[in-house]
Formats: C-alpha cells, sequence, structure tokens
C-alpha cells in the first residue's frame, strides 16, 4: 500500500540552529512529494514541491527539500532555524499520473524552537 | 476568487444528531476531497470526487456521506454522529494540469465537536 513515513513525533532546536525533517515514501513508481506547514489553529501551506528534475528543491520561507530516490526520501532543510517556523510539518505524496490525484499525508513532525 | 471556501468553520453536535459540511470552490477545478486531522495521525482521506456526478471512497469513508452535485460544491454529510468524528474538516481541491504541476488547494478547516 501507498504510504508516507514521518519518522520523527516531535523535534526540539535552539533557534539559529539547522533543522531538517524526515520523510520517506512507499510508492510503486516515483510520486509528486511535498510538504506543507501548519500553524496552531490555522490551515495547511504549501512549502514546496516536487515533481522531476532537480533533486534539490526550493521553497518558501527558506526551506529546502532533497529527493534521494535511493533512499526513498524527501527530507526538509533549513539552515538556520526562526522562533516562527515552530509549527507542524506535513510531508505528502500524490501518484505520478495518477487518475485520482490522492494526496497522502505522513503523520506530521512537530517543530517546537528554542531561544 | 475566495479559493476553497468551507462552512461552517465549528460546529458543536451531540451524538446521534446529523449535519452537513459545504466545500465550495471558485476555481472550476475537477477534482475536491475532505480530509480529516486528528492529533498524531496527519491528515487522512474521507472521500474525494474527480468530477461532477461522481464520489469515491478514501482511507476512512465509514460514518460519512458526500455528493459532489454541482462543480463547485463538495458537501460532507455525516447522518449520525460519533464522539470518533470529532476533529477538523479539510476540503481541498484541485485542478489537473498539461505539466503535471498538480498541487491541492486547502481550505480554512471546520472543526467538529461530537458530544
Amino acid at each position: 500500500a501507498q504510504s508516507v513515513t514521518q519518522p520523527d513525533i516531535h523535534i526540539t532546536v535552539s533557534e539559529g540552529a539547522s533543522l531538517e525533517l524526515r520523510c520517506n515514501y512507499s510508492y510503486g513508481a516515483t510520486p509528486y512529494l511535498f510538504w506543507y506547514v501548519q500553524s496552531p489553529g490555522q490551515g495547511l501551506q504549501l512549502l514546496l514541491k516536487y515533481f522531476s528534475g532537480d533533486t534539490l528543491v526550493q521553497g518558501i520561507k527558506g526551506f529546502e527539500a532533497e529527493f534521494k530516490r535511493s533512499q526513498s526520501s524527501f527530507n526538509l532543510r533549513k539552515p538556520s532555524v526562526h522562533w516562527s517556523d515552530a509549527a507542524e510539518y506535513f510531508c505528502a505524496a500524490m501518484n505520478y499520473g495518477g487518475a485520482t490525484n490522492k494526496l497522502i499525508f505522513g503523520t506530521g513532525t512537530l517543530l517546537a524552537v528554542q531561544p | 476568487n475566495a479559493g476553497v471556501t468551507q462552512t461552517p468553520k465549528f460546529r458543536v453536535l451531540k451524538t446521534g444528531q446529523s449535519m452537513t459540511l459545504l466545500c465550495a470552490q471558485d476555481m472550476n477545478h475537477e477534482y475536491m476531497y475532505w480530509y480529516r486531522q486528528d492529533p498524531g495521525m496527519g491528515l487522512r482521506l474521507i472521500h474525494y470526487s474527480v468530477g461532477e456526478g461522481t464520489t469515491a471512497k478514501g482511507e476512512v469513508p465509514d460514518g460519512y456521506n458526500v455528493s459532489r452535485l454541482k462543480k463547485q460544491n463538495f458537501l460532507l454529510g455525516l447522518e449520525s454522529a460519533a464522539p470518533s468524528q470529532t476533529s477538523v474538516y479539510f476540503c481541498a481541491s484541485l485542478v489537473e494540469t498539461v505539466s503535471g504541476a498538480n498541487v491541492l488547494t486547502f481550505g480554512a478547516g471546520s472543526r467538529l465537536t461530537v458530544l
């Protein structure tokens, strides 16, 4: 079955430190890949997406993600975290060329930022 | 252009009551989706529609019904609400592009509490 796994439920980093959030997918073929961010009580905001081409994808708010086919991973990174980055982050995947375009989400990683 | 609009934003129900959540999009999108979000479980797909007059089951369809009588509207119904249906519900829509840049647009969410 298709699935997206985020192994880290909760991560705490210090402000100014680097960040990496892990995401692995299990699909028959390489899916479209996405990272979303959700601040408390808010909706979902798309940070970045990967469809094809360059495996390092730049997003908004200084985030980037790297697609690694050999590891079935799409990890999110940021060189220097700001207090405003505290939120929940969701990795998601969609079948390439699928007739339904269903987006499947991971369970999320909650990021806390220490001063 | 309002994007994806969900009504109501908040609702409290008693067990056994029925209600309908309305999702409306003004982007002429073919695909529409209903997700529920629960702590530690990410977003799970309830039902979806690939076009007017069509609906299909997602990961967690039990206890819900949907209808897509008009292209712009996707209704999610609870016939007999249960406390397990306490959740935040998100609607989303998508248009499939030639370039394959398939990105979902999400509504702001509807918080439902079943007592």
